[in-house]
């Protein structure tokens, strides 16, 4: 199948420092990206939907300017979580779509982030 | 608004065991529905899936068949096996937002000891 992979797996940052998380599609290319945020025991939330080229497109209650979507090729998305804080610490998940159907998303293994 | 609702893990199965993990949902409209499972370390993968009401969807022994009466979609498996070990997460797309965006439920560690 598709592999998506993210950067880095794991992170630990300072409370108000700013951290990107890499999102790349590495056998296809990707005009759509999505963004998910999980808590644990808690469902994906999705966060965002990156368009290569355009602006991405946030869910209700998603700060835009806390979490920047930069999704400047067809193969790489970026998350950055700026001046973080200790309740930005999650699971972030991203994935590729690779058809027209939310199905055909392919999912990378997601980014630990810790805020001290 | 739309949701899934699953039951809460870890399943704990000794190999060989029949598997059950439920799975509701609420949408407005006819969704389509899905299991993904996630290997440690790894991404979510779409392990079967189903687009109307009585469809079965079935893959690597696993099954699940969409009730639109009682809004379910649990997964079955008659003999697990210790690389089953993962959580599942029953999804739903629908017409709201143009079947482009999946909505999870919480997912359900499964534990398949030898």
């Amino acid at each position: 199948g598709a592999v998506v992979s993210q950067h880095p797996s794991w992170v630990i940052c300072k409370s108000g420092t700013s951290v990107k998380i890499e999102c790349r599609s590495l056998d296809f290319q990707a005009t759509t990206m999505f963004w998910y945020r999980q808590f644990p025991k808690q469902s994906l939330m999705l966060m965002a939907t990156s368009n290569e080229g355009s602006k991405a497109t946030y869910e209700q209650g998603v700060e835009k300017d806390k979490f920047l979507i930069n999704h400047a090729s067809l193969t790489l998305s970026t998350l950055t979580v700026t001046s973080a804080h200790p309740e930005d610490s999650s699971f972030y998940i991203c994935s590729a779509l690779r058809g027209a159907l939310a199905y055909e998303q392919y999912f990378g293994p997601g980014t630990r982030l810790t805020v001290t | 608004g739309n949701s899934v609702t699953q039951m809460e893990g870890p399943v704990t199965l000794s190999e060989e065991a029949f598997l059950t993990i439920n799975c509701t949902y609420t949408a407005t409209g006819y969704p389509s529905l899905f299991w993904y499972v996630q290997y440690p370390g790894e991404g979510l993968q779409l392990l079967l899936k189903a687009t109307k009401a009585d469809d079965k969807g079935s893959n690597k022994g696993f099954e699940a068949t969409y009730r639109k009466e009682t809004t379910s979609f649990h997964l079955e498996k008659g003999s697990v096996q210790v690389s089953d070990s993962a959580v599942y997460f029953c999804a739903l797309s629908d017409e709201d937002t143009g079947f482009q965006k999946l909505v999870f439920g919480t997912g359900t560690r499964l534990l398949v000891s030898p």
